[in-house]
């Protein structure tokens, strides 16, 4: 069946420019992921939604980063005013249910490059 | 603050050897353990989890994980490795709604 998706693949952004990062979760799936993956480092979280709640916003760097689910399955990312540090790759996972003892299912990334 | 600690970046083995790969967490609170695995070129995923129970949890292909509570450790274990092991795995704990995860573990299995 179809897992998660996130596009795009990769983003080239000039320092400065905002950029959408977008993830299709697993049809169904009530909890919502997204992590900061940065170059030889573990998954950091960011953000997580339960349907088009979003309950915990606590890992978002800066105001410059802010994430949306308005109808409780497609989620963006968004970054405004991109910085080199913002470098990254951007996971999306999504769970079936609320429990963190749920298996989380991860997209493919975009690998974000801010140049 | 919680954290995890995984202690080798890089591990070489050949085939057929035993594996341990070692993740120590600090986190004062209710457990809750994973590793996940990401194959070359493919997502992240599950390779087993811990939250109750069986200290010893058997996952997917033929791995385990031991919690030992009083050495706040959740090693990964194979008894045997194959090439197609070859990956990245990651220890994570879980805190309410978050994984914190550790750096993880490049591991390359020789033919």
């Amino acid at each position: 069946g179809a897992g998660v998706s996130q596009s795009p693949r990769y983003k080239v952004a000039k320092r400065g420019q905002d950029v959408a990062l977008r993830c299709d979760p697993i049809s169904g799936h009530v909890s919502l992921f997204w992590y900061q993956q940065a170059l030889g480092q573990g998954p950091e979280f960011l953000t997580y939604f339960q349907n088009e709640a979003q309950l915990d916003k606590s890992g978002l760097p800066s105001d410059r980063f802010f994430a949306e689910r308005p109808e409780g399955s497609v989620s963006t990312l968004k970054i405004q005013r991109t910085q080199q540090e913002d470098s990254a790759v951007y996971l999306c996972a999504s769970s079936l249910e609320r429990a963190i003892t749920d298996e989380q299912y991860f997209g493919p990334g975009t690998r974000l490059t801010v140049t | 603050a919680q954290s995890v600690s995984q202690h080798n970046h890089h591990v070489i083995l050949s085939e057929a050897a035993s594996l341990e790969l070692g993740c120590n967490y600090s986190y004062g609170g209710t457990v809750n353990l994973f590793w996940y695995v990401q194959y070359p070129g493919q997502h992240l995923q599950l390779l087993l989890k811990y939250f109750s129970g069986d200290p010893l949890v058997k996952g997917i292909k033929g791995f385990e994980a031991e919690f030992i509570k009083s050495k706040f450790s959740f090693n990964l274990r194979k008894p045997s490795v194959q090439w197609s092991d070859t990956a990245e795995y990651f220890c994570a704990v879980g805190s309410n709604y978050q994984l914190i995860w550790g750096a993880g573990t490049k591991l390359i299995i020789k033919p």
